[in-house]
């Protein structure tokens, strides 16, 4: 079975750019949570969606978008890009619920420049 | 802003040593989990703990959650090469959302 997918791997930007960033989550999952990791940190919250609807944000600007479609992909839409924003950000899919552990992508590495 | 605070930050020690990663926060979490990570790789879920009090074994891996739900702690015993790698502690809040720790960086040499 295929796992978490990420699209693309890598991505180099220049400041002030918009970018997107896709994910499909496992099959049968309906949750999608989004994470920004920066180099040596734990992954920060940045949106959850289960079932299309945002169920979660963390603290993080409006620059920060992100949707869910009737196949539950997700896109992660950054605006306006800061130098900052350049990070590893890594998809996360589940069933939903306490019990269960995401299921991570291995992330797209952004390098805004 | 990290919930969840992680000591040691950095953990250097000899094969077949054992070690305990501690994970703090001043939050009540619904359930807790532990992941490691390796470079280029996204985490990797270890194990989940929901009750306050509860202690879960895996193998050489010991995972604790404390009485109040507020912390955790992974003890390793004779810690192996392969152990190597990011340990991120995240919990649950009350709204479902996951939140991660400040990681610990285990690198174990042979």
């Amino acid at each position: 079975d295929a796992g978490v997918t990420q699209s693309p791997t890598h991505l180099i930007k220049t400041r002030g750019q918009h970018v997107t960033l896709r994910c499909s989550p496992i099959s049968g999952h309906k949750s999608v949570s989004w994470y920004q990791q920066v180099l040596g940190q734990g992954p920060q919250f940045i949106f959850q969606y289960y079932e299309k609807e945002e169920r979660g944000r963390g603290n993080f600007p409006d620059r920060f978008s992100a949707r869910q479609f009737p196949n539950y992909s997700s896109e992660l839409n950054v605006n306006a890009l800061l130098l900052g924003d350049s990070a590893l950000y890594l998809c996360a899919s589940s069933l939903g619920g306490l019990a269960y552990g995401y299921t991570f992508g291995s992330g797209t590495r952004l390098t805004v420049v | 802003t990290q919930l969840l605070e992680q000591s040691p930050q950095f953990l250097s020690i000899q094969e077949g040593e054992n070690l305990t990663v501690y994970c703090n926060s001043s939050s009540v979490f619904s359930s807790l989990q532990w992941y490691r990570q390796e470079p280029g790789e996204g985490p990797v879920l270890l194990v989940t703990v929901v009750t306050g009090g509860e202690v879960k074994k895996l193998k050489r891996l010991t995972f604790q959650f404390g009485d109040a739900r507020k912390d955790s702690s992974l003890h390793i015993t004779a810690a192996q090469t392969g152990d190597t790698g990011l340990y991120l502690c995240a919990g649950f809040t009350g709204a479902n959302n996951l939140f991660f720790g400040t990681g610990t960086r285990l690198t174990v040499i042979p």
